[in-house]
């Protein structure tokens, strides 16, 4: 029983360099989230998903772009790494008032 | 503008007593409140829930507390045990449009001394 799964852990990028942190989960949930994480701050929603073909902003979209192809799958792209992606992401899916997280992907970017 | 505070980084508290976390909201709108605990290194992980239609919701140890005039909740963990030492979030929904999103504080980090 996998839950959310998150790839990679750890990765350090150089600026202007590009990703995709992929984000999957095995329980059919529908609705699926990204969030940032800064030091001393509370999680940031970044987009989230209510089904597959369907994808919205959330508070901090910009410099990012998602797709959602399956309901398994919602990976998370950076085209144009700068510092400020510094920062931890995490995944999450299932309904807004009982979210499962991922375990998160620390990102740097130098 | 942070509409969900959590004004207290950190608290110490000694096993088997009472631990009290407070989140201070500015929204009106919002009707659901939750609260998340993570460890380092993992996820945060779902603890506790309350509507706004309520004031009081307990599972086990642990009880959140409610107050709409006052714009405030707080959640309290009793007895506290060394295992609850972690950072704890509380989180906010807000009603109508904006019902996908959660508004984190910037969390408390919790630590039970044995």
């Amino acid at each position: 029983n996998a839950g959310v799964t998150q790839t990679p852990k750890f990765r350090i990028l150089k600026i202007g360099q590009s990703m995709t942190l992929q984000c999957t989960q095995d329980m059919n949930h529908n609705y699926m989230y990204w969030y940032r994480q800064d030091p001393g701050m509370g999680l940031k929603l970044i987009y989230y998903s209510v089904g597959a073909g369907i994808t919205d902003k959330g508070e901090v979209p910009n410099g990012y772009n998602v797709s959602r192809s399956t309901t398994e799958d919602f990976p998370l792209r950076l085209e144009l790494a700068a510092p400020s992606q510094t920062s931890v992401y995490f995944c999450a899916s299932g309904a807004v008032s009982e979210q499962y997280f991922g375990p998160g992907t620390r990102l740097t970017v130098t | 503008d942070q509409q969900v505070k959590q004004n207290s980084p950190s608290l110490s508290v000694q096993e088997g007593r009472i631990s009290i976390l407070n989140c201070d909201y500015t929204n009106s709108m919002f009707d659901y409140f939750l609260w998340y605990k993570k460890y380092p290194a993992e996820g945060p992980t779902f603890l506790i829930s309350i509507s706004s239609i309520k004031d009081k919701n307990e599972d086990g140890r642990f009880t959140v507390f409610l107050n709409k005039s006052a714009k405030h909740l707080s959640l309290h963990i009793v007895p506290s045990q060394p295992g609850d030492s972690a950072v704890y979030f509380c989180a906010a929904r807000a009603e109508g449009d904006s019902s996908y999103k959660l508004i984190f504080g910037s969390g408390t980090r919790l630590l039970v001394r044995p």
